[in-house]
């Protein structure tokens, strides 16, 4: 139990366009998820944390016009990266937090690789 | 953006042997800790976790430690096998309405390569 996907797996755009990158929990509903980026050679960066029917919480530093969360419904949260620039090419990673417990226990997605040209 | 020249630190080991990752968290508040493990091009898998309230957990051939003195968090590995080749992370959550949700958020380590050699 407790599945995440990614979709898509890999992305090229080029520079200028606006890429959406979707996060589901299969098998469980998640009322908050978190969306991450890593570098090569670099961790997990906690980009902004979504929840279920409000608005993100964004982390200092990142964009909230430029990285638009939606999280609409309790198994899908959606990252769109808006006018990409090739510096936004990095991995992105979301994971949702199981919920029904006190401990902040996330299942992590397998990653989207986006690649601005 | 991207850092240049940033080098995880790396652990090489024979197979059959044991090994030790070790991870400095920062926050003393911090009440849940979690080892991850993430293989090239995926997200990071779960291995084990521990609550601030215990300072060592055992799972199937692998052990995390907690010092709470000293900050410090570490994950044994029984009889590494060449499939444990990966990076590990640590990752601290620092609880209360941090990032949005009542459950706090993650603050991951910097990471550790671990190679094992057949």
């Amino acid at each position: 139990g407790a599945v995440v996907s990614q979709h898509p797996s890999r992305v090229i755009c080029k520079s200028g366009t606006s890429v959406k990158i979707e996060c589901r929990s299969l098998d469980f509903q998640a009322t908050t998820m978190f969306w991450y980026r890593q570098f090569p050679k670099q961790s997990l960066m906690l980009m902004a944390t979504s929840n279920e029917g409000s608005k993100a919480t964004y982390e200092q530093g990142v964009e909230k016009d430029k990285f638009l969360i939606n999280h609409a419904s309790l198994t899908l949260s959606t990252l769109t990266v808006t006018s990409a620039h090739p510096e936004d090419s990095s991995f992105y990673i979301c994971s949702a937090n199981v919920g029904g417990s006190y401990i902040n226990e996330q299942f992590f997605g397998p990653g989207t690789r986006l690649t601005v040209l | 953006g991207e850092s240049v020249g940033l080098h995880l630190p790396t652990l090489s080991v024979q197979e059959g042997d044991n090994s030790i990752i070790n991870c400095a968290y920062s926050n003393s508040a911090s009440d849940y800790f979690i080892w991850y493990k993430q293989e090239s091009g995926k997200g990071p898998q779960f291995i084990i976790d521990i609550r601030s309230n215990m300072d060592k957990r055992q799972g199937q051939r692998v052990t995390v430690l907690l010092n709470k003195t000293v900050k410090h968090l570490s994950l044994q590995i029984a009889a590494t096998q060449p499939g444990d080749s990966a990076v590990y992370f640590c990752a601290e959550n620092f609880p209360g309405s941090a990032g949005g949700t009542s459950y706090g958020k993650l603050t991951f380590g910097q990471g550790t390569i671990l190679t094992v050699h057949p």
